[in-house]
């Protein structure tokens, strides 16, 4: 079973503080994808990452690829309430099955105003 | 424009009745999967549907679910005999033909067993 470890499983944090979260596995993964859970609604995709070593911004989200392709960080500058939620990482192994995503438990973070 | 809708949001079923999900795809997605998020558990892929085929059902468990998604109306994830263990949020998501580059899921439909 190829396994995505996400960390810290939990992250209380004050309005206005940057954090990190990472996602990390021992198997390569075509592509990565992040959403974030809110309670009682389905994941919302954030960002999906292809390319060993990318770097993609969403506005004061801050997403890399490992070079290896087999971890992902998360960054958030500036965390405010609304950022609160449960983000989820999530890998597919390409070829014929990249439709078949393998999710990590999420970390839920919580902002505090 | 409305996303991936899923009905009933919540369902309250006792031991051994049978129960029905389903899921309506985004306009022009031909394509729906099916995944189960237990508690304290991350979500796992269950099933994959084409219009009337079943393209990848691995993850599905082998006795009591059935899932299908026909040519007209939702695709239906049914289980029947339902147990305590099958208490969870059960997503399904749609795409378009072609390469996964992120899903959009519905907001799912919480099944309580009781």
């Amino acid at each position: 079973t190829q396994l995505l470890e996400q960390s810290p499983q939990f992250l209380s944090i004050q309005e206005g503080e940057n954090l990190t979260v990472y996602c990390n596995s021992s198997s390569v993964f075509s592509s990565l994808q992040w959403y974030r859970q809110e309670p009682g609604e389905g994941p919302v995709l954030l960002v999906t990452v292809v390319t060993g070593g990318e770097v993609k911004k969403l506005k004061r989200l801050t997403f890399q690829f490992g070079d290896a392709r087999k971890d992902s960080s998360l960054h958030i500058t500036a965390a405010q309430p609304g950022d609160t939620g449960l983000y989820l990482c999530a890998g597919d192994h390409g070829g014929g099955s990249n439709y078949k995503l393998t999710f990590g438990k999420g970390t839920l973070l919580t902002v505090n105003p | 424009n409305a996303g991936v809708m899923q009905n009933p949001r919540h369902l309250v079923r006792r031991r051994g009745q049978e129960a029905r999900l389903r899921c309506s795809p985004m306009k022009g997605h031909s394509h729906v999967y099916w995944y189960r998020q237990l508690p304290e558990e991350g979500l796992k892929f269950m099933v994959y549907l084409q219009k009337e085929n079943i393209i990848d059902e691995s993850g599905m468990p082998k006795e009591r679910f059935s899932a299908e998604f026909p040519k007209e109306g939702p695709s239906i994830l049914r289980i029947q005999q339902v147990v305590r263990g099958d208490s969870a949020a059960y997503f399904c998501a749609s795409s378009p033909p072609g390469v996964n580059y992120g899903y959009t899921f519905g907001s799912g439909t919480r099944l309580t067993v009781v």
